[in-house]
């Protein structure tokens, strides 16, 4: 079984400012984890994903982020955020192949990226 | 190519009306999922096929939800009776390999339900 918490339903910054999206995992298997993009009234974009070998993730639109094991965490990051940023995003887990390949996805954090 | 498509964009309708909602996949692609997303929660696995096969139904709320794919292609989602906490937005996925776990998933723009 897996899960996924986002800390921050809501989180906002100012234009050019640092971006931080948490999000934790729980998974009884080595996780597959995914971050997706959501821009209003369009269907759920993949940003970045992490199945094996290097811990930090490169993505589209300058977003990163880093699995660390040891904190069960996989935190979204972009160092200047753009007013296009502005949008939902979902971080999702994968178990093992098995079970179909079914993502499990957190409650998302809409950012909102302020002037 | 073309992504996955989902019809229609916008459905309202009656309480115990039923409903069918429709989504092609991308061509090619072995695997379809359903999610819902209700509002200010994430999105929540329905059901998922391999090819027209459905081995996981797990996620559907109850037996009101009801879901085929034919000619491994277009799927539809069936809502009969529908209740008011029915409203969602239901979104599909499709992938090329279900098998593969690095799979990426690919999404339609979803189908938005209120039920009156």
């Amino acid at each position: 079984a897996q899960s996924v918490t986002q800390l921050g339903s809501h989180v906002s910054v100012s234009e050019g400012a640092l971006v931080l999206l948490r999000c934790n995992y729980s998974s009884s298997v080595p996780p597959y984890l995914f971050w997706y993009v959501q821009y209003p009234n369009q269907g759920l974009q993949l940003l970045l994903k992490y199945t094996t070998g290097a811990t930090l993730v490169k993505g589209i639109n300058g977003f990163e982020a880093e699995f660390k094991k040891s904190e069960t965490s996989f935190h979204l990051t972009k160092p200047s955020a753009h007013m296009s940023d502005a949008a939902e995003y979902f971080c999702a887990v994968r178990g093992q192949a098995g079970g179909g390949n079914k993502l499990t996805f957190g409650t998302g954090t809409q950012l909102k990226v302020e002037l | 190519g073309a992504g996955v498509s989902q019809s229609p964009s916008n459905k309202v309708t009656e309480k115990g009306k039923d409903v069918e909602l429709r989504c092609d996949p991308i061509s090619g692609h072995t695997a379809l999922y359903w999610y819902r997303q209700r509002l200010g929660q994430g999105l929540e696995f329905l059901i998922y096929f391999q090819g027209n096969s459905a081995p996981d139904k797990s996620g559907l709320p109850s037996d009101r939800f009801s879901a085929e794919r034919t000619g491994e292609s277009v799927s539809t989602l069936t809502i009969q009776r529908t209740q008011q906490e029915d409203s969602a937005v239901y979104l599909c996925a499709s992938s090329l390999n279900w098998l593969v776990r690095a799979d990426e998933q690919f999404f339609g723009p979803g189908t938005r339900l209120t039920v009156l």
